[in-house]
């Protein structure tokens, strides 16, 4: 099955400045890749996502890269902000009838002001 | 966009009795549902896959007898602990995928305290 890797698990930057978090996986069939934001106590949000067809993708503040030979993806923050302290989880998931998807161990980050 | 309406947000139950947690999509029909647990900083593992009409598809490790899931409709799948112990006290999560190809919403979550 699918097994996604994930580092840093924590990463404290300086407000402004920018952040990077890498994941790789095992499945070579895998298809979809999501980054997800979760806050203390609450259910993670999608913030990005890239499929494989693409190897780069961005909203505002926030890309993700992919690079599908190596299978490795990272999230890009720049400009970051207090408010983007939280856990961030990448996942993949599988080109299955199952859908599943897998997460990788999560990094803290810390923005200083 | 897609929501998913988890619920209760928190419980304490006392160690022997059962607990069920509720998941529901509000705005769109999901015909499957995942359930997950979290442990204190710790990332999400998968228990199970909840398939609307059929049974439910655990992952290797997790009891089925123990975790029971009912997807009896498709806006609704419920996650019940039976014979909870302190040991499964946890964070669980739900989550649906929205229509159309879209991504994975999830549920806000349940802290489940065994006592």
């Amino acid at each position: 099955g699918e097994n996604v890797e994930q580092h840093p698990s924590t990463l404290s930057v300086q407000e402004g400045d920018s952040a990077v978090i890498k994941c790789t996986y095992s499945d070579s069939a895998s298809n979809y890749f999501p980054w997800y934001k979760q806050e203390l106590g609450k259910g993670p949000q999608l913030i990005i996502d890239i499929r494989s067809n693409v190897g780069e993708k961005k909203d505002q503040r926030i890309a993700v890269t992919l690079n599908k030979t190596a299978k490795h993806f990272s999230l890009h923050i720049t400009e970051t902000q207090p408010e983007d302290s939280a856990v961030y989880f990448c996942a993949a998931r599988a080109d299955s009838s199952a859908s599943k998807i897998i997460f990788g161990s999560g990094t803290r980050l810390s923005i200083r002001p | 966009g897609a929501v998913v309406s988890q619920h209760p947000s928190w419980v304490i139950c006392k160690s022997g009795t059962s607990v069920k947690i509720e998941c529901r999509s509000l705005d769109f029909q999901a015909t499957t549902m995942f359930w997950y647990r979290q442990f204190p900083k710790q990332s999400l593992m998968l228990m199970a896959t909840s398939n609307e009409g059929s049974k439910a598809t655990y992952e290797q490790g997790v009891e089925k007898d123990k975790f029971l899931i009912n997807h009896a409709s498709l806006t609704l799948s419920t996650l019940t602990v039976t014979s909870a112990h302190p040991e499964d006290s946890s964070f669980y999560i739900c989550s649906a995928r929205a229509p159309g190809g879209g991504g994975y919403t999830f549920g806000s979550g349940t802290r489940l305290t065994v006592v």
